[in-house]
């Protein structure tokens, strides 16, 4: 069965450092992977995808994702946290059993924090 | 451009009560899908839509029933509502399966 686990539900950073949000992933086939991220009292909206394309993945204000098979592993990565980026971040996974339609499976979200 | 709609924002209702949330989206998107977003739990399926006319169950159905009489819009009925249904509510929408999901803003429902 297909599965997503985000590791930490809540990881704090100071503004200016690096940004680590841990994603693994269970699929028996090449999966397509999703990260969004959702603000205060909004819906989700999305970060980056991988689509079995490039590995390295750059998404929208400034992160970026690699897809590392061998660690079933997609973590999300910002070189530089801004006070902005605090949000609830998800990964997700596309289902591909059959009868699925696609549907995602979602992680179970990491909240990030931002210190000044 | 709206995008994806979701009406009411906030409701309150009693036990035993019923009511529906709409979905609209101006996309002409094929998909559409309904979530429940409760604390600590991530995003989680209720129903879903792959076409006008055409519905399916996802992972949490039970207490829920949805329609999609237009391409546009995607309704989700609670008959019955019950203090476990108080949740935040997603509609989202994507050409097709493999494409990226676009969310509405949400409905937060409180059952008392």
């Amino acid at each position: 069965a297909q599965s997503v686990t985000q590791l930490g539900s809540h990881v704090s950073v100071s503004e200016g450092a690096l940004v680590l949000l841990r994603c693994n992933y269970s699929s028996s086939v090449p999966p397509y992977l999703f990260w969004y991220v959702q603000y205060p009292n909004q819906g989700l909206q999305l970060l980056l995808k991988y689509t079995s394309a490039a590995t390295l993945v750059k998404g929208i204000n400034g992160f970026e994702a690699e897809f590392k098979k061998s660690e079933t592993s997609f973590h999300l990565t910002k070189p530089s946290a801004h006070m902005s980026d605090a949000a609830e971040y998800f990964c997700a996974v596309r289902r591909v059993m059959e009868g699925s339609q696609g549907n995602l499976i979602f992680g179970k979200g990491t909240k990030l924090s931002v210190k000044p | 451009n709206a995008g994806v709609t979701q009406t009411p924002k906030f409701r309150v209702l009693k036990t035993g009560q019923s009511m529906t949330l709409l979905c609209a989206q101006d996309m002409n998107h094929e998909y559409m899908y309904w979530y429940r977003q409760d604390p600590g739990m991530g995003l989680r399926l209720i129903h879903y839509s792959v076409g006008e006319g055409t519905t399916a169950k996802g992972e949490v159905p039970d207490g829920y029933n949805v329609s999609r009489l237009k391409k546009q819009n995607f309704l989700l009925g609670l008959e019955s509502a019950a203090p476990s249904q108080t949740s935040v509510y997603f509609c989202a929408s994507s050409p097709d399966r493999g494409q990226p999901q676009h969310f509405g803003d949400g409905t937060r429902l409180s059952i008392l």
